[in-house]
């Protein structure tokens, strides 16, 4: 069955903390990985997309990493700005042709100050 | 550039009442447009997809159904309304150029509480 599991569930980190969330995934013909920040009671941002293994890409304090079984993102100096939920998605490919997208929990993120 | 405008952003009604949820696109064309209900401490459950007028395919059996009346325009409806119909409702749409047409863009939400 394709799963998208995500861990921690929760994480708290003292600003300047750099830490990493795991994004680990059972997919057949995964056609993309998605990572997005979503705040309390707002919809999802587009964070980043990776499409094969040993893809990196970077925003700000934020890097994404990719293998052929796990995502993770890293956090690197976290401010109390990058609190919020971050959600992990796949797109998967079916035999149909057509494609579906298979989101995890989430791993809430809090950076005190 | 594109944008996506769902409404309304919080909304209460009774059990056994009618809803209607509107979403739109705005600056593209043909975008597949998608509806999903988040529950607390769960991922997103996709309810509808469609790729095309008149070609919406449903996910979950509900008392929810959705229509397509314009390209860009998706909405989310239910007769009568349950109490497992409270949530926090989705809507996404994708299909921009080259290999960003795979990335879901989400509206900003409607949380829904049925009383």
């Amino acid at each position: 069955e394709d799963q998208v599991t995500q861990s921690p569930e929760a994480l708290r980190l003292q600003e300047g903390e750099s830490s990493s969330l795991n994004c680990s995934y059972t997919v057949s013909g995964l056609r993309g990985l998605f990572w997005y920040r979503q705040d309390p009671g707002k919809g999802p941002e587009f964070l980043f997309t990776l499409y094969s293994a040993g893809e990196e890409k970077e925003k700000e304090r934020l890097k994404a990493t990719l293998t052929k079984k796990e995502s993770f993102l890293h956090i690197t100096a976290p401010k109390p700005e990058d609190s919020a939920t971050y959600l992990c998605a796949v797109q998967a490919l079916l035999a149909s042709g057509t494609y579906k997208y298979i989101f995890g929990t989430g791993t809430r993120l809090k950076v005190l100050a | 550039s594109q944008t996506i405008h769902q409404w309304p952003a919080t909304l209460v009604q009774p059990v056994g009442s009618p809803l209607s949820l509107e979403c739109t696109v705005e600056g593209t064309s043909n975008p597949n447009l998608y509806w999903y209900r988040q529950a607390a401490g769960r991922g997103l459950q996709l309810l509808f997809y469609s790729i095309g007028i008149d070609q919406i395919s449903s996910e979950v059996p509900q008392n929810l159904s959705a229509s397509r009346p314009q390209d860009r325009q998706f909405i989310l409806s239910s007769k009568k309304l349950l109490l497992s119909d409270s949530g926090f409702y989705l809507c996404a749409w994708t299909g921009g150029v080259q290999l960003a047409k795979n990335i879901q863009y989400f509206g900003a939400g409607t949380r829904l509480s049925v009383l």
